[in-house]
């Protein structure tokens, strides 16, 4: 199976702040990688699909980059609905895999 | 809107079956490949099986394969996941999950249940 590793696993920061976190594949996955936030007792919620699509209806302060094996997703100006954890998820490879999770939170 | 509202769960002894049922509404259901997707208490994500559109194609990871089979009903909209000699390491939130439909061969999940939790506990 493909591993995904997420950098850092929490992440305390303030609103406003610029904010980049990563998501390795264990192999090349091109860019069959989405970015999904989950807040606490809700479903994830699907942010950024193929890398770097923005899915419909998510805010412009949220991008997505890479291709391979390094990814990175940043929030360009943190705004306190944004705290929350997110994943990664490749779908190169059945069975698709998700990081580990990385929890935003406020500092 | 788009609603997929899972139902089902429970709490189960090791060894026993649940049936897990999502209906889904607010969108041509018989277009989408869907995918259960799990995540036991305070833990990450874990996607558990996949239907093509037309239900003649499945796909399971390796720790259920065997045990578990996934269905659906286009008639009633509805996806289903049997679950067979379940194990403590079953319990987790149920997701039911439909793929984006991109042209691509990847999996985007767009719409989620809101899941439904599967105890394995004697």
């Amino acid at each position: 199976d493909i591993q995904m590793t997420q950098s850092p696993s929490s992440l305390s920061a303030s609103v406003g702040d610029r904010v980049t976190i990563t998501c390795r594949a264990s192999q090349s996955i091109s860019t069959y990688l989405n970015w999904y936030q989950q807040k606490p007792g809700e479903a994830p919620n699907l942010l950024i699909y193929t890398a770097s699509t923005l899915q419909t209806g998510a805010p412009s302060r949220f991008s997505g980059r890479g291709s391979g094996t390094d990814f990175t997703l940043t929030i360009s100006s943190l705004q306190p609905e944004d705290f929350a954890t997110y994943f990664c998820q490749q779908s190169y490879r059945k069975p698709d895999t998700f990081g580990q999770g990385t929890k935003l939170e406020i500092k | 809107e788009v609603q997929l509202v899972e139902s089902g769960g429970g709490l189960v002894q090791p060894g026993g079956s649940l049936r897990l049922s999502c209906e889904a509404s607010g969108f041509t259901f018989n277009r989408h490949w869907m995918s259960w997707v799990r995540q036991a208490p305070g833990k990450g994500l874990e996607w558990v099986a996949n239907i093509n559109r037309d239900g003649s194609a499945k796909e399971y990871v390796d720790s259920v394969r065997g045990r578990f089979t996934i269905s659906r009903d286009n008639a009633e909209n509805s996806l289903y996941l049997q679950m067979n000699s379940l194990r403590a390491e079953d319990t987790a939130v149920y997701y039911c999950a439909r793929d984006l439909g991109l042209a691509s061969p990847g999996t985007e999940f767009d719409s989620w249940g809101q899941g439904t939790l599967v105890t394995v506990s004697s």
